[in-house]
């Protein structure tokens, strides 16, 4: 499969808890993508991580990336409800032009 | 100003008819794509243009064809339309081809009875 995995499918948690979702992998890939889609609007790109990196932050979210064991996670602090949405992991892979998308983790934070 | 356009927002018709969706981008990128998103959210490539030539066909059916009449714009044009053609359509454009991060126009949900 080209496409990354995430994994919950699903999350619900409290406001002002962390959140944690995973995606996985199985090709080799340039960087990978994280991106946020809210209900009925377009994804948002929220942070890149290059293959030789395997930290990044950015406000409260932090990404890690481990090409051993090809997965990524990425983490938000201190969640907000308006962080409500679904997270995407997208791929860019060696030799391709486009990026491959997972199938999403579907956040709630509870206010 | 909106970075990616499309329109229209909703589109309902019926099986067999011909339609187009537009879309704009005002960021001066030199890729555009079009993505197609199911119930089940799963997001796919269906082309890609770059300087107005087409970089990616994807396994998407010949009824679907993308044109760009500059570099601001790709338009889908979807011909004999198809009830499992219903989904969420997404443009995004890019600089760096599929290197970089890209920006993704608003949707257009399609749906075909």
């Amino acid at each position: 499969s080209q496409q990354g995995e995430e994994d919950p499918q699903a999350l619900s948690i409290q406001e002002g808890e962390n959140a944690t979702m995973n995606c996985s992998y199985k090709t080799s890939i340039n960087n990978l993508q994280w991106y946020r889609q809210n209900s009925g609007r377009g994804l948002v790109h929220l942070i890149l991580i290059r293959s030789n990196e395997r930290e990044k932050h950015s406000g409260r979210l932090r990404v890690t990336l481990d090409t051993s064991k090809k997965s990524s996670s990425l983490l938000i602090t201190a969640s907000r409800a308006a962080d409500t949405a679904s997270y995407f992991c997208a791929l860019d892979q060696t030799g391709a032009n486009n990026l491959f998308f997972g199938t999403g983790t579907r956040l709630t934070v509870i206010p | 100003d909106t970075a990616v356009s499309q329109t229209p927002k909703y589109l309902v018709t019926q099986m067999g008819n011909d339609k187009s969706i537009k879309c704009e981008q005002n960021l001066g990128h030199d890729t555009m794509y079009w993505y197609k998103q199911d119930s089940k959210k799963f997001l796919k490539i269906m082309f890609s243009y770059n300087n107005k030539e087409l970089i990616i066909n994807e396994t998407v059916p010949n009824r679907f064809s993308p044109k760009s009449p500059d570099k601001a714009h790709l338009n889908l044009h979807i011909n004999s339309l198809e009830l499992g053609d219903s989904a969420v359509y997404f443009c995004a454009s890019s600089q760096e081809g599929g290197l970089g991060r890209q920006f993704f126009g608003p949707g257009t949900r399609l749906t075909v009875l």
